[in-house]
């Protein structure tokens, strides 16, 4: 079973530039997630998609990110423009469904952001 | 406000020998709780989990321990092997609630010494 993919696995960028991470999920898992880890922390949920509807943004930064998630499969998050504290590593993970038997979430490699 | 602590930043065990990896929550309505194992450049994969309704759930080497009334959970490795040597991130949930949203720990860096 192949799992989440992210790309792209490294990205170096100047402030107030603007960058786009993508991720596919396991195929049938409902539930994506975008997570921020920053260096030291544990993993910060920015959002959480069912399907392609947003389940919970309340921590996402809305002035300066933006996430979609169409036809309910692969899902794209943008920062613009990107500040220095958003060097972090950003990571997916999607789950079978919200709320049913699994709550495991499965997680990507993560996109590790420098922002200089 | 941190909902969940991991208070030891690292810890360093000999091989064979027991780990002890501890958490901590302060929010009651946390009913689910969760370790990821994390290595250097790779994402969380998930170990164990524990629901409210028990005290204990072992897998093989790895066990976690729950205790509610003190809001505190453990997860223990016996026997520890070097390639137990990751962080450890302790998660937890609100089971069927709205968002099923994890929240993590800060995570404990655990090395195994041959």
């Amino acid at each position: 079973e192949a799992g989440v993919a992210q790309s792209p696995r490294y990205k170096i960028i100047e402030k107030r530039q603007s960058v786009a991470f993508w991720c596919n999920p396991i195929s049938g898992h409902a539930t994506l997630y975008w997570y921020q880890q920053i260096l030291g922390q544990g993993p910060k949920l920015l959002i959480q998609f069912q399907n392609n509807g947003v389940v919970d943004d309340s921590q996402l930064p809305k002035d300066r990110f933006s996430a979609e998630r169409l036809k309910g499969v692969d899902s794209t998050l943008k920062i613009q423009p990107a500040k220095l504290e958003d060097s972090a590593v950003y990571l997916c993970a999607s789950s079978l469904g919200q709320g049913v038997v699994n709550t495991e979430a499965f997680f990507g490699q993560g996109t590790r952001l420098t922002v200089v | 406000d941190q909902q969940v602590k991991q208070n030891s930043p690292s810890l360093s065990v000999q091989e064979g020998r027991i780990s002890i990896l501890n958490c901590d929550y302060t929010n009651s309505m946390f009913d689910y709780f969760l370790w990821y194992k994390k290595y250097p450049a790779e994402g969380p994969t998930f170990l164990i989990s524990i629901s409210s309704i028990k005290d204990k759930n072992e897998d093989g080497r790895f066990t976690v321990f729950l205790n509610k009334s003190a809001k505190h959970l453990s997860l223990h490795i016996v026997p520890s092997q070097p390639g137990d040597s990751a962080v450890y991130f302790c998660a937890a949930t609100t089971y069927g609630g709205a968002t099923n949203k994890l929240i993590f720990g800060t995570g404990t860096l655990l090395a195994v010494q041959p």
